[in-house]
């Protein structure tokens, strides 16, 4: 079966410092990949998609990035945190384009002090 | 660009009453329907998917409609009970983003004992 696991589960970070969020998935291949962002009062927004190896599109500009250094490995970056980065996010995978829903992990919660 | 409203925000209802979720989008050229729950803290979970050529879905206690020409869809909850309280998710991804998806704000479900 599938798992997707997200680390850390919590952090707390002071503005301008970096930021590194991992996301993994086990027991498939070649999976899409999606980053999310809840912030406090808001919906789910979509940051960031890639459908391969190093293939990454970005929804919305932003102080993050993405990349995508193996096929099931999904990495958030910032290098400078702002306040505004506060939240939690959501990482999730399907199988692909046609796929009927996605898989969510456990989610981080980013504080920005 | 896609834009979905889930009415109310909060919802507070005693337990064994029925729920009535109520979610709206505005582009009704919609991939599929989809009702996620979230509780607090943790990422989601699948609920029910509404193909856009099916009317409604069902799994135990929940139905979900979809009325595409109004761009509306509900999700009901029968006999509701203490462990249905979470955070109820909808998304309505354009058949022209594929599965990347367009979420509701949510709706805040607490069932009193």
């Amino acid at each position: 079966s599938q798992t997707i696991h997200q680390w850390p589960a919590t952090l707390v970070q002071p503005v301008g410092s970096p930021l590194s969020l991992e996301c993994t998935v086990e027991g498939t291949s070649n999976p899409n990949l999606y980053w999310y962002r809840q912030a406090a009062g808001r919906g789910l927004q979509l940051l960031f998609y890639s459908v391969g190896i190093g293939q990454i599109s970005s929804e919305v500009p932003q102080n993050l990035s993405a990349s995508r250094p193996q096929d099931r490995q999904f990495i958030l970056s910032s290098k400078k945190l702002l306040l505004s980065d506060s939240g939690f996010y959501l990482c999730a995978w399907d199988p692909d384009s046609s796929a009927d829903t996605q898989y969510f992990g456990p989610g981080t919660r980013l504080t920005v002090l | 660009k896609q834009e979905v409203t889930q009415i109310p925000a909060a919802l507070s209802v005693p337990e064994g009453e029925n729920l009535v979720l109520n979610c709206s989008f505005t582009d009704s050229a919609i991939y599929n329907l989809q009702w996620f729950r979230q509780d607090p803290g943790k990422g989601l979970t699948s609920l029910l998917l509404i193909q856009s050529s099916q009317r409604e879905q069902t799994s135990g206690r929940l139905n979900a409609s979809l009325d595409k020409s109004s761009g509306r869809s509900t999700l009901y909850i029968a006999a509701s009970q203490p462990g249905d309280s979470a955070t109820y998710l909808c998304a309505a991804p354009p058949k022209a983003a594929g599965n990347k998806l367009t979420f509701g704000g949510g709706t805040r479900v607490l069932v009193k004992p």
